[in-house]
């Protein structure tokens, strides 16, 4: 079965500095994988995917995100904070069967001015 | 192009009734996924609609009910409440099944079961 954990529920960067949200994927076949951004009150909307084109996947709103087989890893980063990023940040991976995601319990964006 | 709306915004409910929620997906989408998001977690699935038929279930017991009508659009039904199941109940459409079509999410209707 296919399953995402992301390390850390909080983090906490200042304005300008790098943003660093680890993700981990367990998947017996391929993943596909996603980062979505939720902000207060609001649904959730797609940063990134990879569907296993290129390892690197650049984002909306300046974020990318490096796709690591050898680490099973999906780390989102974006090298200068902002304060509009303050917000929670999910990580899924597209399932076989069901069609639908598994999700990460989230982590929580707080940028500090 | 209308994004994925749900409605009501917002209902509060007590334990035992039965709640009904509506999706309205994005024009030309014909798969509807549901998910519950309860507070501080990830949304889980609890199953997905395929042209009007169940494409696909999670771990929800049979109270979770579903439908899709013709135009796509949505309703996920929950009968005999329990106060566990107050949450933020989240669609999302995408244009075909299958796990690599992007899932566009409604903003979700809060649920309070008291």
């Amino acid at each position: 079965a296919q399953s995402v954990t992301q390390l850390g529920s909080h983090v906490s960067v200042s304005e300008g500095a790098l943003v660093l949200l680890r993700c981990n994927y367990s998947s017996s076949v391929p993943p596909y994988l996603f980062w979505y951004v939720q902000y207060p009150n609001q649904g959730l909307q797609l940063l990134l995917k990879y569907t296993s084109a290129a390892t690197l996947v650049k984002g909306i709103n300046g974020f990318e995100a490096e796709f690591k087989k050898s680490e099973t890893s999906f780390h989102l980063t974006k090298p200068s904070a902002h304060m509009s990023d303050a917000a929670e940040y999910f990580c899924a991976v597209g399932t076989l069967n069901n069609n639908d995601m598994r999700f990460g319990a989230g982590t929580r964006l707080t940028v500090k001015p | 192009e209308t994004g994925v709306t749900q409605s009501p915004t917002h209902l509060i409910k007590t334990r035992g009734q039965q709640v009904t929620l509506r999706c309205s997906s994005q024009s030309g989408h014909n798969t509807v996924s549901w998910y519950q998001q309860a507070l501080g977690q990830g949304p889980q699935f609890i199953f997905q609609y395929y042209r009007e038929e169940e494409n696909g279930r999670g771990n929800f017991p049979p109270r979770f009910s579903g439908l899709q009508f013709p135009n796509y659009s949505s309703e996920l039904n929950v009968n005999a409440l329990e106060l566990d199941d107050s949450a933020l109940y989240l669609c999302a459409s995408s244009l075909d099944r299958g796990r690599y079509n992007e899932q566009f999410f409604g903003p979700g209707t809060r649920l309070t079961v008291l």
